[in-house]
């Protein structure tokens, strides 16, 4: 069966300080992945998707970036983390050609 | 620019009655509908799906409708559960599923 990991589950950092998270996905092959952030109060927003190695889709401008080094593996990053960068992150990925998403566990950032 | 919009940021229900969580739409693209169930500090989980050329999907407890006319889907859970409770996000996606939008969430409290 299929299983998507993240982490860390809790990160405190201070602003200006870099920012890597990391997600990698078991159990299936070339899937599509994607990183989206949850602010309080908000839905969640698509931030980065992927359909292949090194192919990156930024849906928002921002001091975020994503990287995917490996099959199964999603990396968000930040040089410089500002305090407005504070949320619940989450990985998620879906099959080839398949509408449903599955999410990991998620990362909640708190800059400050 | 919010393409999914769920109004009712809370709903509270007794147990044992009708839950209805509403979600409407913009984009005439989108083709497939989702329903995610969220608690607190964890990843969304898949509830329940609709495609376009439906109007009425039933799993179990939980059915969703889709009004393709008025942008419109509803997820009815009948009858609710006290662990039923948590944030229900709407979501939909349009052919090639690289773009998935969600609604920003209903908090669904039932009480015993």
């Amino acid at each position: 069966s299929q299983t998507i990991h993240q982490w860390p589950a809790t990160l405190v950092q201070p602003v200006g300080s870099p920012l890597s998270l990391e997600c990698t996905v078991e159990g299936t092959s070339n899937p599509n992945l994607y990183w989206y952030r949850q602010a309080a109060g908000r839905g969640l927003q698509l931030l980065f998707y992927s359909i292949g190695i090194g192919q990156i889709s930024s849906e928002v401008p921002q001091n975020l970036s994503a990287s995917r080094p490996q099959d199964r593996q999603f990396i968000l990053s930040s040089k410089k983390l500002l305090l407005s960068d504070s949320g619940f992150y989450l990985c998620a990925w879906s099959g080839a050609g398949q509408e449903s998403q599955y999410f990991g566990p998620g990362t909640r950032l708190l800059v400050l | 620019d919010q393409q999914v919009k769920q109004n009712s940021p809370s709903l509270s229900v007794q147990e044992g009655r009708i839950s209805i969580l509403n979600c409407d739409y913009t984009n005439s693209m989108f083709d497939y509908f989702l329903w995610y169930k969220k608690y607190p500090a964890e990843g969304p989980t898949f509830l329940i799906s609709i495609s376009s050329i439906k109007d009425k999907n039933e799993d179990g407890r939980f059915t969703v409708f889709l009004n393709k006319s008025a942008k419109h889907l509803s997820l009815h859970i009948v009858p609710s559960q006290p662990g039923d409770s948590a944030v229900y996000f709407c979501a939909a996606t349009g052919p090639g599923n690289n773009d998935m939008r969600f609604g920003a969430g209903t908090r669904l409290t039932v009480k015993p």
